[in-house]
């Protein structure tokens, strides 16, 4: 069975660009989460997704991130114009049922330059 | 969410066991302890959750005291492959073996040597 799968593995775009990154969860999980680990610093939750609702979004940095999962199957966070400080590793993860073990992808690697 | 203190790194050899506690003094009635692992350029993996006592599955073992301030993952035998960072995260049932926003701390650098 494939694990959660994230696209792509790394991208280098000029600041003021916009970037959408996916991620495909196990299939059958309704729950997915994005998480981000900007340079130095700690693994940070995003958001979470039931199916195709956005069960919680307070990990948001600001409005220039958008995330959907129309159908509720994959996901994809766009950042649009990215900036400097949005350089790091961008990960998803997906859970069957709310609470139980969550499977994280290889993560997306972000370089603004 | 209850703040975590744990080792920022610990070395072992092959063979050896492993023992990484993590602090927990803050730790809430509703709270679960879960342990992440996480190889280089790889996302975190889920290794162990635990309420109290003990816990065993076919990769660790948890051990969490009464007071529940504290508990230590142990890694039997530890080979180079279990070189890694190791984190303790604290939260409600649903933060835990989920990922409901989970907070992840700096984590234990482990260095496994020959």
């Amino acid at each position: 069975e494939a694990g959660v799968t994230q696209f792509p593995s790394h991208s280098v775009i000029e600041k003021g660009q916009t970037v959408t990154l996916r991620c495909d969860p196990i299939s059958g999980h309704d729950n997915l989460y994005w998480y981000r680990r900007v340079m130095g610093k700690e693994i940070k939750f995003l958001l979470h997704f039931v199916k195709e609702s956005k069960q919680d979004e307070s990990g948001m940095p600001n409005n220039r991130f958008l995330a959907e999962r129309t159908g509720g199957t994959y996901s994809t966070l766009k950042v649009q114009p990215a900036e400097l400080e949005d350089s790091g590793v961008y990960f998803c993860a997906s859970s069957q049922e709310r609470g139980t073990e969550a499977f994280f992808g290889q993560g997306t690697r972000l370089t603004v330059v | 969410l209850a703040k975590t203190t744990q080792p920022i790194s610990m070395d072992s050899y092959e063979g050896q066991e492993v023992n990484i506690t993590c602090s927990h003094n803050n730790i809430a009635t509703n709270d679960y302890i879960t342990w992440y692992q996480q190889f280089p350029s790889q996302g975190p993996r889920f290794i162990i959750q635990g309420y109290k006592t003990k816990v065993t599955n076919e990769v660790a073992s948890l051990f969490i005291p009464a007071d529940r301030k504290s508990s230590t993952l142990s890694l039997p035998r530890v080979s180079l492959s279990d070189t890694a960072v190791y984190y303790c995260l604290v939260g409600p049932m649903y933060s835990g073996g989920g990922a409901d926003g989970l907070t992840f701390g700096k984590g234990t650098h482990l260095i496994i040597q020959p």
